[in-house]
């Protein structure tokens, strides 16, 4: 059975603090990595993608993967209350019996406190 | 305005009363994909599709149909309801797996 797993919080982040996500993942064969971000009865919305090993950078949003060790991360500085939402992490795999499947972490609830 | 639609958006039932659950995108999309959310559980795919024709099993399917007649239709049938398929489902579409998935605005299905 392969898995995505996050901490399911909630993660209480201090205004202007960064929020750290983390995500990890067991089949190898994955490829493409995700972070969605969901406010509470709505539908998820992509913040970032990455690809390849290492850092990405989008505004106030960093994703970190390392596939050696499996795990993705997604990092939020100066965090707004606006920030206040579920984290989806996804993974996609290109193994032959993963083809086609995306497979979406539990979320991780964060709380931005004023 | 590029959108994937569902419908109904609420929706309650009865246990074995077959009901369908429409989605629609016009972004001339490849996949589409519909999955359910269930408190803890984050969002589960039930069923995927790679183009016309072409569907193919998530990690829960039980219960389940689907059909690709159309490229930007993409419908999931419940035959016969069951209390545990009572869950907040999300039609999702795109390119292909390795880039965004558009979000619908969910259904909020209740059985009884």
């Amino acid at each position: 059975q392969k898995e995505v797993e996050q901490n399911s919080g909630p993660l209480s982040v201090p205004e202007g603090a960064i929020a750290s996500l983390n995500c990890t993942y067991s089949d190898r064969g994955s490829q493409s990595f995700f972070w969605y971000r969901q406010y509470s009865g709505k539908s998820p919305e992509l913040i970032m993608f990455i690809y390849s090993n290492g850092d990405k950078e989008d505004g106030r949003f960093t994703a970190q993967l390392n596939k050696a060790s499996q795990y993705v991360s997604l990092l939020i500085r100066d965090s707004q209350p606006s920030d206040s939402a579920t984290y989806l992490c996804a993974v996609n795999s290109l193994t032959t019996d993963s083809w086609g499947k995306l497979q979406f972490g539990a979320g991780t609830q964060v709380v931005v406190t004023p | 305005e590029a959108q994937v639609t569902q419908n109904p958006r609420y929706l309650i039932t009865v246990t074995g009363k077959k009901l369908t659950v429409t989605c629609s995108q016009n972004m001339n999309h490849e996949y589409m994909s519909w999955y359910r959310q269930d408190p803890g559980l984050g969002l589960r795919q039930i069923y995927y599709s790679m183009n016309v024709e072409v569907t193919d099993k998530g990690d829960v399917p039980e219960g389940y149909k689907v059909s690709r007649k159309e490229k930007r239709n993409f419908p999931l049938i419940l035959e016969s309801p069951s209390p545990n398929q009572t869950s907040l489902y999300f039609c999702a579409s795109s390119l292909g797996t390795s880039v965004e998935q558009y979000f619908g605005p969910g259904t909020r299905l209740t059985v009884t």
